[in-house]
């Protein structure tokens, strides 16, 4: 079983200021995990992926994020927010047995980025 | 642009009704996977098919059903509507359940069920 908390509904930063939106996961098996942005009546977007290997991985539009197993967590961070990066921000989990195309969603995180 | 197109891309229907929604995947890519997301909510996985054959379902009842098709077209269908369907239906494409971990979505479709 698995499951995705992403704490806090709303975000909201200056632009320039730091974005950290955090996820919390949960899963029986060793997990995938994913961060996906989703903009106004569109579909879903990959920001980063964590499979195996390196810890820290990084994404497009200077998007990061770190696997902490200990934590069972995988925030994203962004070191300067911009205007456009204003959406709504969802994190995901699969078990490696299975695949991406059967991941557990958090509710997802709105960000909004004030000039 | 993911190369996933999903269509009609808004739909109103009356409760008990029945609806189909189409989503054409990237070429070459023989899995889907179906999302429904209901406002102010994550999507939640519906089922998947691998090669034209359902490879797994969500906590979704059986008047939700699929078909997929050899050209890398698929069906999500649902039977006797009701008002808490309502939701953006998102498909994925996945090049092979086996080796890929990207999944790719169309922009989903808009279902309104009054």
């Amino acid at each position: 079983a698995q499951s995705v908390t992403q704490l806090g509904s709303h975000v909201s930063v200056s632009e320039g200021a730091l974005v950290l939106l955090r996820c919390n996961y949960s899963s029986s098996v060793p997990p995938y995990l994913f961060w996906y942005v989703q903009y106004p009546n569109q579909g879903l977007q990959l920001l980063l992926k964590y499979t195996t290997g390196a810890t820290l991985v990084k994404g497009i539009n200077g998007f990061e994020a770190e696997f902490k197993k200990s934590e069972t967590s995988f925030h994203l961070t962004k070191p300067s927010a911009h205007m456009s990066d204003a959406a709504e921000y969802f994190c995901a989990v699969s078990g490696r047995i299975t695949n991406a195309g059967k991941s557990t969603f958090g509710d997802g995180t709105t960000l909004t980025v004030k000039p | 642009e993911t190369g996933v197109t999903q269509s009609p891309t808004h739909l109103i229907k009356t409760r008990g009704q029945q609806v189909t929604l189409r989503c054409s995947s990237q070429s070459g890519h023989n899995t889907v996977s179906w999302y429904q997301q209901a406002l102010g909510q994550g999507p939640q996985f519906i089922f998947q098919y691998y090669r034209e054959e359902e490879n797994g379902r969500g906590n979704f009842p059986p008047r939700f059903s699929g078909l997929q098709f050899p050209n890398y077209s698929s069906e999500l269908n649902v039977n006797a509507l009701e008002l808490d369907d309502s939701a953006l239906y998102l498909c994925a494409s996945i090049g092979d359940r086996f080796r890929d971990t990207e999944a790719f979505f169309g922009q989903g479709t808009r279902l309104t069920v009054v």
